[in-house]
């Protein structure tokens, strides 16, 4: 079946880079995505990856994908207080649904 | 090009009535999905309709229903509420089905007392 786990919480330095994992386990994923939210609003689209990819870098953002290991990755650069949220990674394996992970909060501290 | 729109924002309704949220899907695009969003469920996949047909189905009980008009825009409807049916609910756009992107709206805030 589909499960997607992500750890809750991050703390990190502004300036500082901010690594946020995630985990699936459906190999048939065809898209994995993160989205970000801010309180009270919806969920942003940051950045998605092709299974068939490893890496993709956009920006500020790098996201790097094991698929053997069907382990999933953020990578924030230079972070900064704007980015606290909440970061959801999410699979998409048959048609257009998302099975979605828990969130990792992410806090910047100045 | 604007976004996906949801109305109405913030609902409050009583147990035991419906409700009918909408969702306008971003210019061009015919994907339309739904999900439910709770503090102790997360986010959870309610139904997905592409081109008037529902193409997928999330784990909800009945008195979740949706649809979708020839203009892409859909609408979703919970008879009989109850009060766990409280939660944000989130319409997602995509241009068809196996399109990368999926996009969300601000979402619709119901709230049953």
């Amino acid at each position: 079946g589909e499960d997607v786990e992500q750890s809750l919480f991050l703390s990190v330095r502004e300036g500082d880079s901010s690594v946020i994992n995630c985990t699936y386990t459906d190999s048939s994923s065809t898209y994995l995505y993160w989205y970000k939210q801010e309180p009270g609003a919806g969920l942003q689209l940051l950045t998605y990856i092709f299974s068939n990819m490893d890496m993709k870098q956009d920006q500020r953002l790098t996201v790097l994908l094991n698929k053997k290991d069907k382990h999933l990755s953020l990578r924030i650069a230079d972070t900064q207080t704007g980015d606290s949220a909440i970061y959801f990674c999410a699979e998409r394996a048959a048609g257009n649904k998302l099975t979605f992970g828990g969130g990792t909060r992410v806090l910047v501290k100045p | 090009k604007a976004g996906v729109t949801q109305t109405p924002r913030y609902l409050i309704k009583t147990r035991g009535q419906q409700v009918t949220l909408s969702c306008s899907p971003i210019s061009g695009h015919r994907s339309v999905s739904w999900y439910q969003q709770t503090p102790g469920q997360g986010l959870q996949f309610l139904f997905e309709y592409f081109s008037e047909t529902q193409r997928n189905k999330g784990n909800f009980p009945g008195r979740f229903s949706g649809r979708q008009f020839s203009n892409s825009r859909s609408e979703m409807n919970v008879s009989t509420l109850e009060l766990g049916d409280s939660a944000l609910y989130l319409c997602a756009s995509s241009l068809n089905q196996g399109a990368g992107e999926q996009y969300f709206g601000p979402g619709t805030r119901l709230t049953v007392t």
